[in-house]
């Protein structure tokens, strides 16, 4: 099946510096990814669209400024916490959506645990 | 925006029994997924299941789009099933963007 890498698994930064996490699609190619967060016992709440050669498109109340986001190739998005503070600390995790004949489904990554002290 | 509901969210059972976990949902779909969340938080893909019914071993799950709503059948339950559930939904106009419900947390006892 379909495997989404992302590196890293887990950071712990201090607060203001920048924190860069990879999202990779191993065996297949992925014109859009997704980035998400999750904290504590509550579900996924998708941060933004990761367009292939394109900007992404960011959902309601997320910071462009300070969630960037890049999608250089048809593998790679990477998602960059800039001047990070502890309300940051978050798992974050990807998804690359696998389309095909009769299915379009997103496969995610393992998640990247951020700390921020 | 579209409103996506899991009942029940918190379920106990005893090794072997069996569970039924519901997903609602609020408008047309084009996508609806089922995940298994684990302890260590990989998200693991159940079913891609917009319509019908699907089966693979011991789990299985239908969706009746026309009411807007999924099942998610456990069977013979084991503790390694224990972990959050969640369903997601595609909106026809969403491109793609998944709106993840609320979860099931499973708990599995020996």
């Amino acid at each position: 099946g379909a495997v989404v890498s992302q590196h890293p698994s887990r950071v712990i930064c201090k607060s203001g510096t920048s924190v860069k996490i990879e999202c990779r699609s191993l065996d297949f190619q992925a014109t859009t990814m997704f980035w998400y967060r999750q904290f504590p016992k509550q579900s996924l709440m998708l941060m933004a669209t990761s367009n292939e050669g394109s900007k992404a498109t960011y959902e309601q109340g997320v910071e462009k400024d300070k969630f960037l986001i890049n999608h250089a190739s048809l593998t790679l998005s990477t998602l960059t916490v800039t001047s990070a503070h502890p309300e940051d600390s978050s798992f974050y995790i990807c998804s690359a959506s696998d389309r095909g004949p009769g299915t379009d489904t997103q496969y995610f990554g393992p998640g990247t645990r951020l700390t921020v002290l | 925006g579209i409103q996506v509901e899991q009942s029940p969210p918190d379920l106990i059972l005893q090794e072997g029994a069996n569970s039924t976990l519901r997903c609602n949902f609020s408008d047309s779909v084009n996508n609806l997924q089922w995940f298994h969340q684990n302890p260590w938080g990989q998200l693991i893909n159940l079913f891609y299941i917009p319509s019908g019914t699907k089966q693979n071993g011991r789990l299985s799950a239908t969706t009746v789009a026309t009411e807007r709503y999924s099942l998610l059948y456990i069977s013979s339950s084991q503790t390694t099933d224990s972990g959050v559930y969640f369903c997601a939904v595609e909106l026809k106009t969403s491109g793609s963007r998944l709106t993840f419900g609320e979860g099931t947390q499973l708990t599995v006892n020996p």
